[in-house]
């Protein structure tokens, strides 16, 4: 399995700011995706982070709210704008293996508590 | 869209005794797979299961993909405190995506 790498792995925000989360992968992946994590709850795709081209989104998330980059295929960024506490959840950058590329595999995921 | 139901939501369990959680599909799986979150930690990847009907074990654990490819479950035997955490089912569709269950938190007393 890949070696996944996050950071921040926690912070806590001001409400009205925007933060960035930086997802490294030890290896070439095809499959990068984004998850949430919100408190007791389980895990809802946000995203399909595309390399070298606009991520594919999930019904009730949308690109203003949370861009994504993926130059390469080792690195991803999940940006949370203008955050209110409702987006204080556990962001988890996933990648795809296997022969079907759907075994995924999580990093440890960014703690967010906003306030 | 493709919905995965998993039951029960809590299992309180006595330290010893065997517990099982379920999953269901609203559709056809291509595969399913299991995690395990612990306390305070992210989801580990425990296993896949790919083929119609297919039982696969890691120690104590058993775990069983349904003839029709739409429910699966995980067994667990002898539960021990390690086994605490909450375990999530999910099920793959043709195009990558994966449908968390609301998961099955585990808690046990010694």
């Amino acid at each position: 399995s890949a070696v996944i790498s996050q950071k921040p792995s926690r912070d806590i925000c001001q409400r009205g700011t925007s933060l960035t989360i930086q997802c490294q992968v030890d290896s070439q992946v095809t499959m990068m995706f984004w998850y949430r994590q919100q408190p007791g709850q389980s895990l809802t795709l946000i995203a399909t982070a595309n390399q070298g081209s606009e991520a594919t989104y999930e019904s009730g998330f949308v690109i203003d709210k949370f861009p994504i980059s993926r130059p390469n295929l080792t690195f991803s960024t999940l940006t949370v704008s203008n955050m209110s506490p409702e987006d204080s959840s556990i962001y988890l950058c996933s990648v795809g293996t296997g022969s079907s590329g759907n075994t995924i595999y999580f990093g440890e995921g960014s703690w967010l508590t906003v306030v | 869209g493709q919905q995965v139901m998993q039951i029960p939501q809590y299992q309180h369990v006595q330290e010893g005794e065997d517990f099982t959680t379920y999953c269901n599909s609203s559709t056809t799986l291509s595969n399913i797979q299991w995690y395990k979150q612990r306390p305070g930690g992210h989801p580990v990847f425990l296993i896949q299961l790919v083929k119609s009907g297919e039982v696969k074990k890691q120690k104590r654990l058993t775990f069983q993909f349904g003839e029709a490819k739409k429910n699966s479950s995980l067994h667990i035997t002898a539960t021990q405190t390690t086994d605490v955490g909450t375990y999530f089912c999910a099920g793959a569709s043709n195009d990558y995506k994966l449908s968390f269950g609301a998961g099955t938190t585990v808690t046990v007393r010694a």
